[in-house]
């Protein structure tokens, strides 16, 4: 059973280009949680969502940023517009259930954004 | 209060030795609580859950105050692999999220 999937595991975007961050869930998780780690800082939530919902975005930035969970395929995390603010590691996290501390939450590996 | 805070650390302790990592939270609803290891430039990975008033797991002990909403997380007989940051996370309200605290710094050294 493969863990989180992330990819890429590493991206490098110009300032005013777009970024597009992928998150496979674990097999049978159908709840997604996208969270952003800025150098020397902790894990801060960004967005829940579970298959073509958005659940919670109260941590997403009201602009440039957007997230989905389409019925097929991975979870996407679009950064449009990219400054150097934006780079950071993302995380994505997956859970069978949708209550938030019912169960343990396993995450991806990241994907490390950097703008130049 | 914030919703999730720590010990700032850094904690730099000899092997062999017991460290302990404080957390205070806000959420006074929250049922579940969670240690998480997250090593350099790692993912965050489960090292214990803490459903009721406490949990151990070798080593690692975990204790729930809920009267002063607090959370204590106990190494004992330190290993050099043990050097990690250390994250405390509570669900948020709605339950719709794990809020992360920034983390203690643990080093341990021969």
């Amino acid at each position: 059973n493969a863990g989180v999937m992330q990819n890429p595991r590493h991206l490098v975007r110009r300032r005013g280009q777009e970024a597009r961050l992928r998150c496979s869930p674990m097999k049978g998780h159908s709840h997604v949680y996208w969270y952003r780690q800025l150098p020397e800082e902790g894990l801060k939530f960004m967005v829940y969502l579970q298959k073509e919902n958005i659940i919670d975005e109260s941590g997403m930035p009201k602009e440039r940023f957007s997230a989905e969970f389409p019925k097929e395929g991975p979870s996407i995390l679009r950064i449009q517009q990219v400054v150097r603010g934006d780079s950071a590691a993302y995380f994505c996290a997956s859970s069978p259930q949708g209550q938030a501390g019912d169960t343990e939450a396993f995450f991806g590996q990241g994907t490390r954004l950097t703008v130049v | 209060r914030k919703e999730v805070e720590q010990d700032p650390g850094p904690f730099n302790v000899p092997e062999g030795a017991t460290v302990a990592f404080n957390c205070t939270y806000s959420n006074s609803a929250s049922q579940s609580f969670f240690w998480y290891r997250q090593d350099c430039r790692k993912e965050p990975k489960l090292l214990m859950s803490v459903y009721s008033s406490g949990n151990e797991d070798g080593r690692f002990t975990a204790q729930l105050n809920r009267a002063s909403q607090y959370i204590s997380l106990l190494i004992r007989d330190s290993k050099l692999s043990d050097s990690a940051t250390y994250l405390c996370v509570v669900p948020n309200q709605a339950g719709t999220a794990l809020i992360f605290g920034k983390g203690t710094t643990l080093s341990v050294s021969s």
